[in-house]
């Protein structure tokens, strides 16, 4: 599975849309991106997933650039309790269904 | 409702007590997969199963069993625990067919002394 390079950590104020960008230059043609966010120790919650259509849900827009080589999930209207870290996944569909997390993007919500 | 639910939350064990973490999903999947996370370290995965009696080893299986004698349940078995097996576990869940997302349990916190 193709690694991933995320910030570290970002900041938001509450109420803003928040842009979390996700590098992944070595992704290939049938490997999904994948976002999963992890409240304080809570188990990770999945919020999102696209192979090359931007994608919506109820949480969250999921934006990959044309070469795929990277994406940005997007929080339209933060709120302190989207204060979590952040795991951008990139993986093969029927493969081991493993899921590699790295360290993920430390989002914090300000008021 | 859809859930992991992963018993005990929290455990404070001692050194060679052998100890079982159950982990049971209720939406029919046949994925299941323990990982472990510790600080520095994120989340690595541990064991994982593809179906009912089909099991693999993931990235740091050492010091740990599974099981997968029905569908729901994926229990974690530690034989003899050791205190470098302290850490917060997360049993997950989730189809094998292609476009689809895992669940994860709400975690266990044990502590080895």
């Amino acid at each position: 599975d193709a690694k991933t390079t995320q910030p570290t950590s970002m900041d938001c104020a509450e109420g803003r849309a928040a842009n979390l960008p996700c590098n992944h230059s070595t992704i290939s043609g049938n490997e999904y991106v994948y976002w999963y966010r992890q409240i304080h120790s809570q188990g990770p919650q999945y919020i999102i997933h696209g192979l090359k259509n931007n994608e919506t849900n109820e949480m969250a827009s999921l934006i990959i650039t044309e070469d795929r080589k990277s994406s940005t999930l997007i929080l339209p209207h933060a709120t302190l309790r989207d204060t979590a870290v952040y795991y951008c996944i990139v993986r093969t569909q029927g493969g081991s269904e493993k899921l590699v997390f790295g360290k993920g993007t430390k989002l914090t919500v300000n008021p | 409702e859809a859930q992991v639910t992963q018993n005990p939350r929290y455990l404070i064990t001692v050194t060679g007590k052998k100890l079982t973490v159950t982990c049971s999903q209720n939406m029919n999947h046949e994925y299941m997969s323990w990982y472990r996370q510790d600080p520095g370290l994120g989340l690595r995965q541990i064991y994982y199963s593809m179906n009912v009696e089909v099991t693999d080893k993931g990235d740091v299986p050492e010091g740990y069993k599974v099981s997968r004698k029905e569908k729901r349940n994926f229990p974690l078995i530690l034989e003899s625990p050791s205190p470098n097996q302290t850490s917060l576990y997360f049993c997950a869940s989730g189809q094998t067919a292609a476009n689809t997302e895992a669940f994860f349990g709400q975690g266990t916190r044990l502590t080895v002394v």
